[in-house]
């Protein structure tokens, strides 16, 4: 079965500066979807960014970027510039190619500060 | 992206009464659709698939007969908790993809509903 590992249940980040939060996973398809979500105060979950395992191409949508190791099975989220905004729950999220099942990752609170 | 407007956002009912929970996609048919529930500060659980036409494939330990789901429609489904209890209170959240002309893979979600058993 697969699994989604975040290991961070909450971090801190100053504004304007940068943050990277770990997600893990383990599975045994060779062909899947990884996404991160973002839930902020409202409880609205919002796709931050989404990357298809084999493009080996890290994803990137403007202050977003993804470091996707195939190999170790890993696929964290960098956050440039943070902003006030950017405070919320973030969940990795897992998806195999066949459209199955949603795998979410237990999430990190991330806490931007002034 | 896509819309799912779920309904509605709050609700409070008696403990023993039953509740109605809607699941739309609005621009697009979702033949399947998923029910999650989400207690505070925690991950999203899956409960059930909903499959238009058919039964739902629910998770291990959700009860079926407690969290009723009907997907009449390609554009709606519907959640029920029959015989609510406090411990029912939580967070739902439905989702669906769009496996039409814009299928990313991803999850589009609706706005969640609350529910409060007194």
């Amino acid at each position: 079965a697969q699994t989604v590992t975040q290991s961070q249940p909450e971090m801190s980040v100053q504004e304007a500066e940068t943050v990277t939060l770990s997600c893990t996973y383990d599975t045994s398809e060779s062909n899947y979807y990884l996404f991160w979500y973002k839930q902020p105060p409202s409880r609205q979950m919002i796709l931050v960014i989404r990357q298809e395992a084999y493009k080996q191409q890290n994803a990137t949508e403007n202050r977003f970027s993804v470091n996707f190791q195939k190999a170790a099975k890993s696929f964290s989220l960098k956050i440039s510039d943070s902003q006030l905004g950017d405070t919320a729950m973030y969940f990795c999220a897992f998806m195999g190619y066949n459209f199955n099942k949603f795998y979410f990752g237990s999430g990190t609170k991330l806490n931007v500060k002034p | 992206g896509a819309v799912v407007s779920q309904h509605p956002s709050w609700v409070i009912c008696k403990s023993g009464t039953s509740v109605k929970i809607e699941c739309r996609s609005l621009d697009f048919q979702a033949t399947t659709m998923f029910w999650y529930r989400q207690f505070p500060k925690q991950s999203l659980m899956l409960m059930a698939t909903s499959n238009e036409g058919s039964k739902a494939t629910y998770e291990q330990g959700v009860e079926k007969d407690k969290f009723l789901i009907n997907h009449a429609s390609l554009t709606l489904s519907t959640l029920t908790v029959t015989s609510a209890h406090p411990e029912d209170s939580s967070f739902y959240i439905c989702s669906a993809r769009d496996l039409g002309g814009r299928n990313t893979g991803e999850l589009f979600f609706g706005e969640g509903s609350r529910l409060t058993v007194l």
